[in-house]
């Protein structure tokens, strides 16, 4: 199975300042079809997790701008430019292109 | 927009079988290539229990793959999970999503006697 690692576990953020969530494969997440399969998600407390970002960099309608993904390989980030209260919440990254699909372990993200 | 519910019992005795249906609204199920059914015990990480493709072939998490099984329902717009001798390890919040933009809420399931 690949294995997604998430760092940090815990990302306690200052209101307006960035934050960065790095995800590792065990395995190249390129597909044979060119395309690399890596999504992030968003669980904010108490509700069912939304996908943020689609194909490492796509970002989902609706998903603020502030939200950015990059990476390529086996070495994925989400960066948040400017988080705000609402982004408060455990960040999985996601990977479709091996089965079983695998999930990081999650990045708790709190205000500080 | 599509949007999913899941619905099943949320007590399940231990060695019975969890039944979940996760009904489609808002479009057909025939719309989209996969269907997927993702678990999350409580206070820990998401897990994936397996796909079904709308041609009604599934996946399955290795880990679970002896007691499980997901079919599609395409006249009644659904699809279902089936896991056999369940046990206290097995209690967790259910999802369905139809990999991945779209979730449901999640429903609860308690394995205790």
């Amino acid at each position: 199975d690949v294995v997604m690692t998430q760092s940090p576990l815990s990302l306690p953020v200052t209101l307006g300042q960035p934050a960065s969530i790095s995800c590792r494969s065990s395995q190249s997440l390129v597909n044979s079809d060119g395309n690399t399969y890596l999504n992030w998600l968003q669980q904010r407390p108490g509700q069912s997790p939304r996908r943020l970002i689609y194909q490492v960099s796509n970002r989902d309608s609706g998903v603020p701008d502030r939200f950015s993904g990059s990476g390529s390989g086996t070495d994925f980030t989400l960066k948040i430019s400017r988080v705000e209260a609402e982004d408060v919440g455990v960040y999985y990254c996601l990977q479709g292109t091996h089965w079983p699909k695998t999930f990081g372990q999650g990045t708790k993200v709190e205000i500080k | 927009q599509v949007q999913l519910q899941e619905s099943g019992p949320g007590l399940v005795k231990p060695s019975g079988t969890l039944s979940l249906t996760c009904a489609v609204s808002g479009g057909s199920i025939s719309s989209y290539n996969y269907w997927s059914w993702v678990r999350q015990p409580p206070g820990k990480g998401l897990e994936w229990i397996g796909e079904i493709s709308r041609s009604g072939s599934a996946k399955y998490n290795a880990s679970l793959k002896s007691r499980v099984t997901i079919s599609i329902d395409k006249s009644r717009n659904q699809f279902s999970l089936n896991l056999t001798s369940v046990a206290a390890a097995d209690t967790a919040v259910y999802y369905c999503a139809n990999t991945w933009d779209v979730w449901g809420k999640g429903t609860t399931v308690t394995v205790s006697s």
